[in-house]
This record gives C-alpha cells, sequence and structure tokens, in this order.
C-alpha cells in the first residue's frame, strides 16, 4: 500500500538549536511535490515548504529546509535556530492515488515538536 | 484574499443525529478536500470535489456524504453518528487544475463531539 510515514511522534530541541524531522513516502507518481505542513496548538494548518520531485536542490525557506532523497523516497525537515513559535505538530504530505485513481494528497501521522526554553 | 472559512467551529451532537458542516474554499479556487483528523488516526481524506463532482473518495462508510455547489462552496454530511466520528473535519481548498501544484490551502476545521 501507498504510504507516508513519520517514525517520529514526538521530538524536542532547546531553543535556538536544529531538529531533523524524518519522513518517507511510497508515491507511484513520477512528477510531484512534497510538503511539510505545521499545525499549532490553535489547529490551522499551514504550509512551512514544499519540494518539486523533479528539483535537484533542496528547498529552503528562511529557518526551514529539506534533504530530499528521491532514490530513497526520504523527505525530510530540518529547522534551524528553533524559536519557541515552532511547537507544533509537523506533517509530511504526499500524492498518492486513491481507489479512484486520482491522486489525493496523503498525510503521515505527524510528529509533534516541543520546543525546550 | 479571504482563506478557507469553515463552519459551525463547534459543535456537539448525540449519536444516531446527523450533522452537516460547511466550508467556503479561497475565491478562485475549484477544488475542495474534506479531511478527518483524530488523535489516534492523524488525517485520513474523506472525498475531494471538483466542479460539483466527487473527484476522489477515501475509505469511509457511506454515512459520510458530502457535495459542492456552482459556487465552489461545498457541505459534508455524516448522519446516524457515531461515538467514533468525534474529530476535527479540516476542509480544505486548492485551484483544483491548471498550474496547481497539489498544495491545500486549509481551514480552522469543525470540532465534532458526538455524547
Amino acid at each position: 500500500a501507498q504510504t507516508v510515514t513519520q517514525s517520529q511522534p514526538e521530538m524536542s530541541v532547546q531553543e535556538a538549536e536544529t531538529v531533523t524531522l524524518s519522513c518517507t513516502y511510497d508515491t507511484s507518481e513520477s512528477d510531484y511535490y512534497l510538503f511539510w505542513y505545521k499545525q499549532p496548538p490553535s489547529r490551522q494548518m499551514i504550509l512551512v515548504i514544499r519540494q518539486e520531485a523533479y528539483k535537484q536542490q533542496n528547498a529552503t525557506e528562511n529557518r526551514f529546509s529539506v534533504n530530499f532523497q528521491k532514490a530513497a523516497k526520504s523527505f525530510s525537515l530540518k529547522i534551524s535556530d528553533s524559536q519557541l513559535g515552532d511547537a507544533a505538530m509537523y506533517f509530511c504530505a504526499s500524492p498518492l492515488i486513491s481507489n479512484f485513481g486520482n491522486e489525493k494528497l496523503t498525510f503521515g501521522t505527524g510528529t509533534r515538536l516541543t520546543i525546550i526554553p | 484574499k479571504a482563506g478557507v472559512t469553515q463552519t459551525p467551529r463547534y459543535l456537539i451532537k448525540t449519536r444516531g443525529q446527523q450533522v452537516t458542516l460547511s466550508c467556503s474554499p479561497i475565491s478562485g479556487h475549484r477544488s475542495v478536500s474534506w479531511y478527518q483528523q483524530t488523535p489516534g488516526q492523524g488525517l485520513q481524506f474523506l472525498f475531494e470535489y471538483f466542479s460539483e463532482t466527487q473527484r476522489n473518495k477515501g475509505n469511509f462508510p457511506g454515512r459520510f456524504s458530502g457535495r459542492q455547489f456552482s459556487n465552489s462552496r461545498s457541505e459534508m454530511n455524516v448522519s446516524t453518528l457515531e461515538l467514533g466520528d468525534s474529530a476535527l473535519y479540516l476542509c480544505a481548498s486548492s485551484p483544483g487544475q491548471g498550474a496547481d501544484t497539489g498544495e491545500l490551502f486549509f481551514g480552522e476545521g469543525s470540532r465534532l463531539t458526538v455524547l
């Protein structure tokens, strides 16, 4: 079955330090985007960063960057200089094909990130 | 540009009742997807609508249904509620075509509690 796997249910990091969240996926698509979403305690999911599978260069958005290994189907998120506001649930997402034969964005089970002051 | 709006934000129902949740997508977005979020199961895909047609469906029983109107607003309905339907229901919109990257834009969700 096609899946998105986040193997770290919880992570914690000292403020100002760096943390890496892991994600593996298993899509049969040939050209696709991968996403990391953040869900703070207020609940609204917001996009953190996205990566196009055809691009060799890893995406970067300020303190957030990814390590994309296409052959290994691995897509980890690195947060540098962690801040208290980074505390949230982080979800990795990949397009997978549903039983309808259409693409749907499928999410991992999430990693709860705690920032230690 | 207004974001995705979901109503109601919170609701409490009893077993056996039915519920209707509403979602207004970002202006210009024609695709609306629904997800159920629970602590144990994470985000589970319910269905997607595009131009008033169900384009995709997850593995949920027939008690879960939805529809989309000509203005792209969408509703989902859950009939004969069960305790296990207690969850946060998230709506997300996207352009649905053209340069759509697959990125979803989420609403704040509707928190359903079934007693």
